[in-house]
């Protein structure tokens, strides 16, 4: 298994450029999530989605937007880029019902993107 | 809503040497789930130990253990025998069982930078 895959690895953008971030998994994980990481902030949850289908805002969806259409793909679209959405982005997934143990969330290996 | 914080920013071990990073947290839940992620240069981000709240018994996972205070609400990570591969930023996460729609939503701290001396 590949596990989490996420292209590209790093990515520049101009101001008001749009972009989609993409993100697969090969574990056949129903649950998959989106976060940012910005110095000192620690990640926080942008999207998530608990099937396909079917998405959810995070914490900080506002820029951003989702989509599920497939189990294995859950692509992060940036709609019109802007300075603050400088920082480095990290796809998850993860497998079964929140009340399952063993329900570890795994990480994608991040994009960092800079917006000029 | 859950918050996590770890109030040292960095802290530093000599290789073979054991450290302890501490991680408390806010909740109002009775279950939930807590984790230490480790995220090394490659930016990867590593799953090191996970424990149940429900459960008394401390995880261990080799080198790695957490000693887990629900009443205090305080998780922190102990290395032994701490090697230079350790060395890395380290995330306290927190997930609730029951989450709005099923999200596997998790609360990060800010994270502590690791550093391991030869």
């Amino acid at each position: 298994n590949a596990g989490v895959t996420q292209t590209p690895k790093f990515q520049v953008l101009k101001t008001g450029q749009s972009m989609t971030l993409q993100c697969a998994q090969d574990m056949n994980h129903e649950y998959m999530s989106w976060y940012r990481q910005d110095p000192g902030m620690g990640l926080r949850l942008i999207h998530y989605s608990v099937g396909a289908g079917i998405t959810d805002q995070g914490e900080v969806p506002n820029g951003y937007n989702v989509s599920r259409s497939t189990t294995e793909d859950f692509p992060l679209r940036l709609l019109s880029a802007a300075p603050s959405q400088t920082s480095v982005y990290f796809c998850a997934s993860s497998r079964g019902l929140a009340v399952q143990a063993g329900n570890t969330q795994y990480f994608g290996p991040g994009t960092r993107l800079t917006v000029l | 809503a859950q918050t996590v914080t770890q109030s040292q920013p960095e802290m530093s071990v000599q290789e073979a040497e054991t450290v302890t990073l501490s991680c408390t947290y806010d909740t109002s839940e009775s279950d939930y789930y807590l984790f230490w992620y480790k995220q090394p240069p490659s930016r990867q981000m590593i799953l090191v130990i996970r424990q149940e709240a429900y459960k008394q018994q401390n995880a261990t996972e080799n080198r790695f253990s957490v000693n887990f205070q629900k009443a205090a609400k305080s998780f922190s990570l102990k290395i032994s025998d701490s090697q230079l591969g350790d060395a890395a930023m380290y995330f306290c996460a927190y997930r609730s069982v029951f989450t709005q729609g099923g999200s596997e939503k998790l609360v990060f701290g800010k994270g502590m930078k690791l550093t391991v001396n030869p």
